[in-house]
């Protein structure tokens, strides 16, 4: 098993829908929970993160943790073309332990369609 | 606001060169992280870094790569002796905070740089 699981997709939204993006993780201790998105040869750039049980919005995303089931999400509502990229799920691994790597998933790649 | 800044943005190194990657992390961030994202494959943690200390190269190769971050200057990401599979983009990120397992606080969000592309020919 995967430290961290993403669907790789791709995945296709029609412009205006509302695109969900899933992440398992295998560490039961993990505490930090972040969703990237990456741009075709440009760097991650933090969109969101979330350490507690429960949802997080921020505009147009909402962040889900289930900790109990190991799982974390990204709703990115009202879609648009400009949230087509890839999406990394990424999960501090090993925190207990002392651990600040990240571990990521190996990307989501979302195409929202106009 | 300056954030991460890497450099140089593209490098490129024939086979047995060395390569030289910098990283200068965002104002008030004293923590470094290197990352290695291969083409068509995901983002994977090399070494973690503080001023003057490595915390944690667990994912560093164990020969021919080793980074630093001195008191002064940026840290420094080094691979002697490349080979064509270095190629890869390596990314560089930044932290304020960073927690032990002796306290309750947990890690601190990440920021990346724009990354250095090596080309190995």
């Amino acid at each position: 098993q995967k430290e961290v699981e993403q669907n790789s997709g791709p995945l296709s939204v029609p412009e205006g829908a509302i695109a969900s993006l899933n992440c398992t993780y295998s560490d039961r201790g993990s505490q930090s929970f972040f969703w990237y998105r990456q741009y075709s040869g440009k760097s991650p750039e933090l969109i969101m993160f979330i350490y507690s049980n429960g949802d997080k919005e921020d505009g147009r995303f909402t962040a889900q943790l289930n900790k109990a089931s190991q799982y974390v999400s990204l709703l990115i509502r009202d879609s648009q073309p400009s949230d087509s990229a890839t999406y990394l799920c990424a999960v501090n691994i090993g925190w207990a332990q002392g651990a600040q790597k990240l571990v990521f998933g190996q990307g989501t790649r979302l195409t929202i369609n106009p | 606001n300056a954030g991460v800044m890497q450099n140089p943005r593209h490098l490129v190194r024939r086979r047995g060169q060395e390569a030289r990657l910098r990283c200068s992390p965002m104002k008030g961030h004293s923590h470094v992280y290197w990352y290695r994202q291969l083409p068509e494959e995901g983002l994977k943690f090399m070494v973690y870094l503080q001023k003057e200390n490595i915390i944690d190269e667990s994912g560093m190769p164990k020969e021919r790569f080793s980074a630093e971050f001195p008191k002064e200057g940026p840290s420094i990401l080094r691979i002697q002796q490349v080979v064509r599979g270095d190629s890869a983009a390596y990314f560089c990120a930044s932290s304020p905070f960073s927690a032990g397992v002796l306290t309750s606080v947990r890690s601190y969000e990440q920021y990346f740089g724009p990354g250095t592309r090596l080309t190995v020919t």
